[in-house]
């Protein structure tokens, strides 16, 4: 069964921190891996796709890393701001003919000013 | 000028009504999504049609049905709701670039459907 967890449920810390969002998924024959964010009520917004034979994206103050190998994804924030606070979704493509996504049960990050 | 559209952003209705979400993408996008979040803000797919043609059906009751009119629009039409459909519903879009080699998926806005 293909799952993918999302350590920890619920973060909370002071701006200027650096933090990392962890991602774990039990079958690792994936095509790519997608980090979004969800701001409370809106849709969800792609921050960095990573595909299976890469090992990290950067874009500005984000970086994923991926270790198939382990099973596992990581989300660097930088410099963290009061603006990045929202849930953040790793989304797992097993199917590359059809994209479906599995995703994860999310990250709600809060960063205090 | 906005890529994923979904209409209504908000839907309540009584039990056992139908109903139907609009979607419509202007990114040019062969292939189009629903998904579903739950009340505990969980996603998952419903289903996926590329080019009008459906290719991901999960395990969805029939009472939902999918209709792709032209490969920019995707809706999703649910008869005899049930209190348990309640769930924000989001459309998204892809360009499917050939097996193994798949571009970002965008998401609309999503459909905050309650069922009273």
């Amino acid at each position: 069964k293909q799952e993918v967890t999302q350590i920890p449920a619920a973060l909370s810390v002071p701006e200027g921190e650096n933090l990392v969002l962890n991602c774990s998924f039990t079958d690792s024959a994936i095509y790519n891996l997608q980090w979004f964010r969800q701001d409370p009520g809106k849709g969800l917004t792609s921050l960095l796709l990573i595909q299976s034979s890469q090992r990290e994206q950067t874009s500005g103050r984000l970086n994923a890393s991926l270790d198939k190998s382990s099973g596992r994804s990581t989300l660097y924030i930088a410099a963290s701001q009061p603006g990045d606070s929202a849930t953040y979704l790793c989304a797992l493509n097993y199917g590359g003919a059809t994209n479906k996504l599995i995703f994860g049960t999310g990250t709600l990050l809060a960063v205090q000013p | 000028d906005t890529a994923v559209s979904q209409t209504p952003k908000y839907l309540v209705t009584q039990m056992g009504n139908d109903k139907s979400i609009k979607c419509e993408q202007n990114l040019g996008h062969d292939t189009m999504y629903w998904y579903k979040q739950d009340s505990k803000k969980f996603l998952k797919i419903m289903f996926s049609y590329n080019n009008k043609e459906l290719i991901i059906n999960e395990t969805v009751p029939n009472r939902f049905s999918p209709k792709s009119p032209d490969k920019a629009h995707l809706n999703l039409h649910i008869n005899s709701l049930e209190l348990g459909d309640s769930a924000v519903y989001f459309c998204a879009s892809s360009q499917l670039s050939g097996v193994g080699t798949t571009d970002t998926q965008y998401f609309g806005p999503g459909t905050r459907l309650t069922v009273l």
